[in-house]
């Protein structure tokens, strides 16, 4: 039941910004975008969330588009232990708080 | 402060054994519980979810079974384990509220034999 699409994999150098899209564009009006993010063989990490606005974190920054039907997480300095499995996930408010969970996008940053 | 306990962290069974996974959740009163499972190298599948004591909500069809016999208390079991059911199980939880994200235990690493 995933509703978004994310390229499977992205590579990024130590340092630099890492900009990982996501497409949803059958979004609904209350539907917010989650980001997690899962390290090998640890559970998912919930990094940041909004429904129409950006948002900012300690960890990142999530763009929406104004017809929101696509998103980037920001990560704006990325480390080599930023290297992870990026989920991005379309929740609806009231249906119970359930996620789905797509395929993500594997990160590797390159020293 | 809220937190998630999973156990086991790793599991060996034997086909046709019988399963129970436990998750607890400390720190919070009546919160969204949840099971996915993730197979080798891909994302993770929803299982069971739970409102409330008692309330089990089944995502897929599939051998295994949850219950909730306590508020904080999550319980995923097999009476008779397939090689299928090898995976990566986690558990999560959300607190009551409309705008909450998702936490996640630490996972249990379940290998059939």
């Amino acid at each position: 039941d995933a509703k978004t699409t994310q390229p499977p994999s992205m590579d990024c150098a130590e340092g630099r910004a890492a900009n990982l899209p996501c497409n949803h564009s059958t979004i609904s009006g209350n539907e917010y975008v989650y980001w997690y993010r899962q390290i090998h063989s640890q559970g998912p990490q919930y990094i940041i969330h909004g429904l129409k606005n950006n948002e900012t974190n300690e960890m990142a920054s999530l763009i929406i588009t104004e017809d929101r039907k696509s998103s980037t997480l920001i990560l704006p300095h990325a480390t080599l232990r930023d290297t992870a499995v990026y989920y991005c996930i379309v929740r609806v408010i009231y249906n119970f708080n359930k996620f789905y969970f797509g395929s993500g996008t594997k990160l590797n940053v390159k020293p | 402060s809220q937190t998630i306990h999973q156990w086991p962290a790793t599991l060996v069974q034997p086909v046709g054994s019988p399963l129970s996974l436990e998750c607890t959740v400390e720190g919070t009163s009546n919160p969204n519980l949840y099971w996915y499972r993730q197979a080798a190298g891909r994302g993770l599948q929803l299982l069971f979810y739970s409102v409330g004591i008692g309330q089990i909500s089944s995502e897929v069809p599939q051998n295994l079974s949850a219950s909730r016999p306590q508020d904080r208390q999550f319980i995923l079991s097999s009476k008779k384990l397939l090689l299928s059911d090898s995976g990566f199980y986690l558990c999560a939880w959300i607190p009551a509220g409309r705008d909450q994200p998702q936490h996640f235990g630490d996972g249990t690493r379940l290998s059939i034999l």
